[in-house]
């Protein structure tokens, strides 16, 4: 089945100590997403890849860093995690990114900060 | 600026009760509206979408959704849940660069 997938679905991280987390698809969708959701809040968009185009939301800190080297990969970094970025992230994908498209979504990767 | 509420954090119901969540958008614009589910331990994934035509908008099992323009709403519902409905429900609205806004998502448990 074609499917967005998130490696790994835990990660536990030091304070301070880079992480990586990473999705793959197999939709060959254009466009790939990254959310943040924090307990009991919404998901939260980070940034976004059209192709190889990369938007980042004007408030998303720094810290946080993308790469998509290819259609089917897609990289969160996060350079130094603090206590607050403890949350589950989420990467969807969407064909052309349009308001009216479908975005499939992962798994998730629960990321926790000690 | 864009945004969105839901109402209701948690939902109690017993089977074969009727059910209503609601969702309110704030958007001055052309409105993409979804309505997302979580089930325990999946993915999200998509229940239905509204973004021109009939504002009564019919998703998979058996959920609808209304979308009244004039109370900026897009309230979901369905005439009888099933225990299998469990899940945490997510209303969003589609951004200029289709990016979802999300509610905070209203968890519903069905008794069976």
């Amino acid at each position: 089945d074609a499917m967005v997938i998130q490696n790994p679905r835990y990660q536990v991280t030091q304070f301070g100590k880079p992480v990586t987390l990473s999705c793959s698809q197999t939709l060959n969708h254009n466009v790939m997403y990254w959310y943040q959701q924090k307990s009991s809040q919404a998901p939260k968009l980070l940034f976004h890849y059209y192709d190889k185009d990369f938007n980042n939301e004007a408030d998303t800190p720094d810290n946080f860093q993308s790469r998509r080297p290819n259609t089917s990969f897609c990289f969160l970094d996060i350079r130094s995690p603090g206590l607050g970025d403890a949350a589950m992230y989420l990467c969807a994908t969407s064909r052309a990114g349009t308001g009216t498209d479908t975005q499939y979504f992962g798994p998730g990767t629960r990321l926790t900060v000690l | 600026a864009q945004s969105v509420s839901q109402h209701n954090h948690h939902v109690i119901l017993s089977e074969a009760a009727s059910l209503e969540l609601g969702c309110n958008y704030s958007y001055g614009g052309t409105v993409n509206l979804f309505w997302y589910v979580q089930y325990p331990g999946q993915h999200l994934q998509l229940l239905l979408k509204y973004f021109s035509g009939d504002p009564l908008v019919k998703g998979i099992k058996g959920f609808e959704a209304e979308f009244i323009k004039s109370k900026f709403s897009f309230n979901l519902r369905k005439p009888s849940v099933q225990w299998s409905d469990t899940a945490e429900y997510f209303c969003a609205l589609g951004g200029s660069q289709g990016n979802l806004i999300f509610g905070k998502g209203t968890k519903l448990s069905v008794k069976p």
